[in-house]
């Protein structure tokens, strides 16, 4: 069974950095390209950054490019988010979600998401 | 950027068959993915590749997708289809864009 598992969001201030984390597990983590997505409270999906199999490409959301890093080390099925310069706009839910593979870029399992409030 | 188009709210009667639309410019050449969410949960994946269904998903649950729109169809509304709705495309640039999602009630 596939498990994503988030952790990492607490209250931050304006200007603050926070370092997100995803385990995975029930499936080969190393095969597949994974995803963050973030969803404001009471907005729609937003799509964060994506990393490759290898770490060796990532992607980023205008919103966030320049701010946050993703990041893996498959040696331990885990995927991360850097985020830094954070602002209020980036108080949401963080989900991270495994992509399917086969270059259709879609998110098969989603984890429950860890909150992330920027707030003074 | 790349922007897709959904209606905020689709309501059905029970039983009958709702339809949830996704507009972008030419999306019928794109890949279309929707997901569900209920409240408090997760999103989920219901159709990937225009109309293809992940095992699980009911046969209830149909997409297609021409032109300027996909189109999500669940057909035999149930109360437990009370969701958000969201439509996804991969785009040129290099992004994952989902639709502005879609609140649909069942009566």
């Amino acid at each position: 069974e596939v498990q994503l598992v988030e952790s990492g969001g607490v209250v931050v201030q304006p200007g603050g950095s926070l370092r997100l984390s995803c385990a995975a597990s029930g499936f080969t983590f190393d095969d597949y390209a994974m995803h963050w997505v973030r969803q404001a409270p009471g907005k729609g999906l937003e799509w964060v950054s994506l990393i490759s199999w290898d770490g060796g490409s990532t992607y980023y959301a205008d919103s966030v490019k320049g701010r946050f890093t993703i990041s893996r080390d498959n040696s331990k099925n885990s995927l991360y988010l850097q985020m830094n310069s954070l602002r209020a706009e980036d108080t949401a839910l963080y989900y991270c979600a495994k992509d399917h593979g086969s270059g259709s870029y879609y998110l098969d399992y989603w984890g429950q998401g860890t909150l992330v409030t920027v707030s003074s | 950027s790349y922007e897709l188009t959904q209606p905020l709210s689709v309501s059905v009667a029970l039983g009958q068959t709702a339809r949830i639309t996704c507009g972008g410019n030419n999306i019928g050449s794109k890949n279309v993915h929707w997901y569900q969410q209920k409240p408090g949960q997760a999103p989920v994946l219901v159709i990937y590749r225009d109309s293809n269904r992940p095992s699980g998903i009911p046969e209830r649950f149909s997409g297609s997708n021409s032109g300027n729109t996909a189109t999500l169809t669940i057909s035999r509304a149930q109360a437990g289809d009370e969701a958000d709705y969201y439509c996804q495309v991969w785009d040129s640039s290099s992004h994952v864009v989902f639709g502005g999602g879609t609140k649909l009630t069942v009566l």
